[in-house]
């Protein structure tokens, strides 16, 4: 079965500084997809980034990027330029590749991101 | 941009009764989800439900729950006699296929007393 591991419980920063948010998995399948999910105190499930494992390039987004090591399987978050409104509880999540019928998601137990002022 | 919406945000049950969260999933979506998170703990798979039947289960979602898509629009999580350790975040989810990602809807907050 594939678990998912954030050793972070909580994590500050510095409003503007960077941080970066850990994550291991584990999983005996080649074709899979690493997400990072946003859960603001509204407890909606904001989608913040996504990699497919066959990419080797990381993904991007505006302020976020990851760094993943898929012989590691590591999958870190990093923001930048850190804002109050990144304040919230981060979630990193395994979901296999495509084929088959069900793409269920294997979270971690979450990161709480505080960001001082 | 499409949503995938909940109903009730909120609910408020006794100990014993029938409780139905209600999903209408984004229309053209093939696969559909719920998934629990109680209060500070991680979020945790349910059901997955494909092709108008149950494609995996938890080890969670035993004989009190269940799960339909009566119309083709709305899907449903029935939980039958609930229990005070029901009372979570249940989140609704729809994925069109493999190669796209997740739609969460809002959630429904249940409270069981």
């Amino acid at each position: 079965a594939q678990t998912v591991t954030q050793s972070q419980p909580e994590m500050s920063v510095q409003e503007a500084e960077t941080v970066t948010l850990s994550c291991t998995y584990d999983t005996s399948e080649s074709d899979y997809y690493l997400f990072w999910y946003k859960q603001p105190p509204s407890r909606q499930m904001i989608l913040v980034i996504r990699q497919e494992a066959y990419k080797q390039q990381n993904a991007t987004e505006n302020r976020f990027s990851v760094n993943f090591q898929k012989a590691a399987k590591s999958f870190s978050l990093k923001i930048s330029d850190s804002q109050l409104g990144d304040a919230a509880m981060y979630f990193c999540a395994y979901r296999r590749g495509s084929g088959g019928s069900n793409y269920k998601l294997t979270f971690g137990k979450g990161t709480l991101l505080t960001v001082n002022p | 941009e499409p949503e995938v919406t909940q109903t009730p945000s909120h609910q408020v049950t006794q100990m014993g009764q029938e409780v139905i969260l209600r999903c209408v999933p984004i229309s053209n979506h093939l696969y559909f989800y719920w998934y629990r998170q109680i209060l500070g703990q991680k979020v945790e798979f349910l059901v997955s439900f494909y092709n108008n039947e149950i494609s995996e289960k938890s080890e969670i979602f035993d004989d009190q729950f269940s799960v339909e898509r009566p119309d083709g629009s709305n899907f449903t999580l029935k939980i039958r006699s609930t229990k005070l350790e029901d009372s979570a975040m249940y989140f609704c989810a729809s994925i069109r296929d493999g190669y796209y990602g997740y739609t969460f809807g809002s959630g429904t907050r249940l409270t069981v007393v």
